[in-house]
């Protein structure tokens, strides 16, 4: 498998603009998580989904950002408009259920800079 | 959100020395895992642990679950330029690391040449 895939790895707009990142966790894997990691607060748990429906949003910041699932295979996390403190790096895990390599494996994350 | 207690924050050593972290929590954890990020790169799955009391070694790397599934350990033996990288406890309330994870802190290693 070739594990979580993240896109783009790399993301530059400016202030206002909207942000759309991409993620396809690894096949057969139902569980998703979208973290958000700088140096001021670590490493923190955005929204997660099972079966593709989002069970928990409280890490969610604010209205601004917004994320979906439409699939098994595809997740979006999106910020509209964006604000130079959204800068950080974003990545997207995912898990399966059962007791054999089901735990939660890590994209190589997207590196935004909001300007 | 809450995050686990993780000490020391860095730690600088010497190439062939041994090293030892551990991951204190309130909480009562059901299963623990250890991640080592490198630059640029998301966290990888070094071991994980689904039993109190419960020591598992991948390598040089060893990791107990402690007894009182409030706190775990890793120990890295004869350390190596490649283990350069942060490392990150994580505490799940499920029984198989895959649900909600609450991290910790990181502890940062660097090899002094």
């Amino acid at each position: 498998d070739a594990g979580v895939i993240q896109s783009p790895r790399h993301e530059v707009t400016e202030m206002g603009q909207e942000v759309t990142l991409r993620c396809k966790p690894i096949s057969g894997h139902d569980y998703l998580f979208w973290y958000r990691q700088t140096m001021m607060r670590g490493l923190e748990l955005l929204i997660y989904f099972n079966n593709n429906v989002p069970i928990d949003d409280s890490g969610m910041p604010e209205d601004r950002f917004s994320a979906k699932m439409p699939n098994a295979s595809f997740s979006t996390l999106k910020i509209q408009p964006s604000e130079p403190r959204d800068s950080a790096v974003y990545f997207c895990a995912s898990s399966g259920t059962g007791t054999v390599d089901n735990e939660q494996f890590f994209g190589p994350g997207t590196r935004l800079t909001v300007l | 959100g809450q995050q686990l207690n993780q000490s020391p924050q860095s730690m600088f050593i010497q190439e062939g020395e041994d090293v030892s972290m551990n991951c204190t929590s309130s909480s009562i954890f059901n299963t623990w895992l250890w991640y080592k990020q490198d630059p640029g790169e998301g966290p990888v799955l070094l071991i994980a642990l689904y039993k109190a009391g419960e020591l598992t070694s991948n390598g040089r790397l060893t990791a107990q679950f402690g007894i009182t599934r409030k706190d775990s350990f890793l120990n890295i033996s004869a350390s190596i330029p490649s283990d350069v990288g942060i490392y990150f406890c994580a505490g799940d309330f499920s029984n198989f690391g895959n649900e909600k994870l609450t991290f910790g802190t990181g502890t940062r290693l660097t090899i002094i040449p």
